[in-house]
């Protein structure tokens, strides 16, 4: 399997602009999860999908992001309008309900907002 | 207080020295414990992990947990260069859920 993959790798967009993030998880994982990390916050939990269904957003900022998962193998993460203050790297990570609780992670979206 | 306390670090060692790298938790419920490292622009992957108290041993790395004192450590022994990283802590709370509660990680430079 070709493991998490992420699109794009890298983004600079100016503030205001609307920001997609794709995420393709490793095929047959039932979880998945979005994730924001900071030097000053470190890794933190957006929201996270169990067979396309969204458990836990508590941790989406406000209401200029939201995440879809239209199906088992695709989610985005959308942030409209941007602002400076989203600059940051965004992982997704999978898992399987049959495994134990290891996530595996994609490569992660480095995003940075001008 | 927040549920697992990591030291960011950074932390800075010659190669061949032992390294013990440590997180604390709040909730006595915590019973899975987890290491993950992460290299410099990658996502990070599980290294370790332990269940309950004691001991896990993988090659050159260590893996403690003390209940006792809500205390986990990782060790690395004989560290190399290919060593240096952040390892995170990461913790599954109780319940019926998947979600972990992260340390903050901890930067580590293994000097040749």
């Amino acid at each position: 399997d070709a493991g998490v993959i992420q699109s794009p790798r890298h983004e600079v967009t100016e503030m205001g602009q609307e920001v997609t993030l794709r995420c393709k998880p490793i095929s047959g994982h039932d979880y998945l999860f979005w994730y924001r990390q900071t030097m000053m916050r470190g890794l933190e939990l957006l929201i996270y999908f169990n067979n396309n269904v969204p458990i836990d957003d508590s941790g989406m900022p406000e209401d200029r992001f939201s995440a879809k998962m239209p199906n088992a193998s695709f989610s985005t993460l959308k942030i409209q309008p941007s602002e400076p203050r989203d600059s940051a790297v965004y992982f997704c990570a999978s898992s399987s309900f049959l495994g134990d609780y290891e996530q595996y992670f994609g490569p992660g979206t480095r995003l940075t907002v001008t | 207080q927040k549920e697992v306390e990591q030291d960011p670090g950074p932390l800075s060692v010659p190669e061949g020295a032992i390294v013990s790298l440590n997180c604390t938790y709040s909730n006595s419920a915590f019973q899975y414990f987890m290491w993950y490292r992460q290299y410099s622009r990658k996502g990070p992957e599980l290294l370790m992990y332990t269940y309950s108290s004691g001991n896990k041993e993988d090659g050159r790395f260590t893996a403690q947990v003390d209940k006792s004192s809500k205390y986990i450590s990782l060790f690395i022994r004989d560290s190399q260069p290919s060593d240096s990283a952040t390892y995170l802590c990461a913790i599954p709370p109780p319940g019926n859920n998947r979600k972990l509660i992260w340390g903050l990680g901890t930067s580590l430079a293994v000097n040749p």
